[in-house]
């Protein structure tokens, strides 16, 4: 089935430091594909859109200069944290529906914790 | 906006016993999705059912259905024989339908504990 690789699962840094979270669709075209964040018990929350070739969507609320998305290619898209805080401390996750079927299930990375200190 | 309600934060099975988590949502599509997906303590997201809703027959994987009530826009999840690995977050979500590719909607979740 299709396969979404996140890296890395799991990141610390400190605060200011930017941090870079790759997403990459390993046997199917991504271009889409949609960010999320989750903190500590509780649900997803949407935070972007980034499509292949384009600027990416942000959801309202998100600062699109502190949270940098780039979907350079079909199979890769990256998710950069800029002078991170301890409240950006979260745990991130990347999904993408295979573009042949985009009514199909989405299939997601297996998440990134992000630990500001 | 659609919105998805998870009205129980924790529920608690004996194993071997069905339990049902519930969700409502809201829209005014036509065209949707919806799901049930698990998320045990490695965080991973794993697809548990999934329903169109174009689609009168409730969805059914193994020991996992639904109840899907379009007009009282309800999509209840019925767990039978519940297993001690059935213990973990369960989120309930909405996905629009048509052509492009929609993100899903989550609700804020359900924490299923699981007793011997």
């Amino acid at each position: 089935g299709a396969v979404v690789s996140q890296h890395p699962s799991w990141v610390i840094c400190k605060s200011g430091t930017s941090v870079k979270i790759e997403c990459r669709s390993l046997d199917f075209q991504a271009t889409t594909m949609f960010w999320y964040r989750q903190f500590p018990k509780q649900s997803l929350m949407l935070m972007a859109t980034s499509n292949e070739g384009s600027k990416a969507t942000y959801e309202q609320g998100v600062e699109k200069d502190k949270f940098l998305i780039n979907h350079a290619s079909l199979t890769l898209s990256t998710l950069t944290v800029t002078s991170a805080h301890p409240e950006d401390s979260s745990f991130y996750i990347c999904s993408a529906p295979p573009s042949f079927s985009y009514n199909s299930p989405l299939h997601f990375g297996n998440g990134t914790r992000l630990t500001v200190t | 906006a659609q919105t998805v309600t998870q009205s129980q934060p924790e529920m608690s099975v004996q194993e071997a016993e069905t339990v049902t988590l519930s969700c409502t949502y809201d829209t005014s599509e036509s065209d949707y999705y919806l799901f049930w997906y698990k998320q045990p303590p490695s965080r991973q997201m794993i697809l548990v059912i999934r329903q169109e809703a174009y689609k009168q027959q409730n969805a059914t994987e193994n020991r996992f259905s639904v109840n899907f009530q379009k007009a009282a826009k309800s999509f209840s999840l019925k767990i039978s024989d519940s297993q001690l690995g059935d213990a973990a977050m369960y989120f309930c979500a909405y996905r629009r339908g048509g052509d492009s590719g929609y993100a899903l909607n989550f609700g804020k979740g359900t924490s299923l504990l699981v007793t011997p």
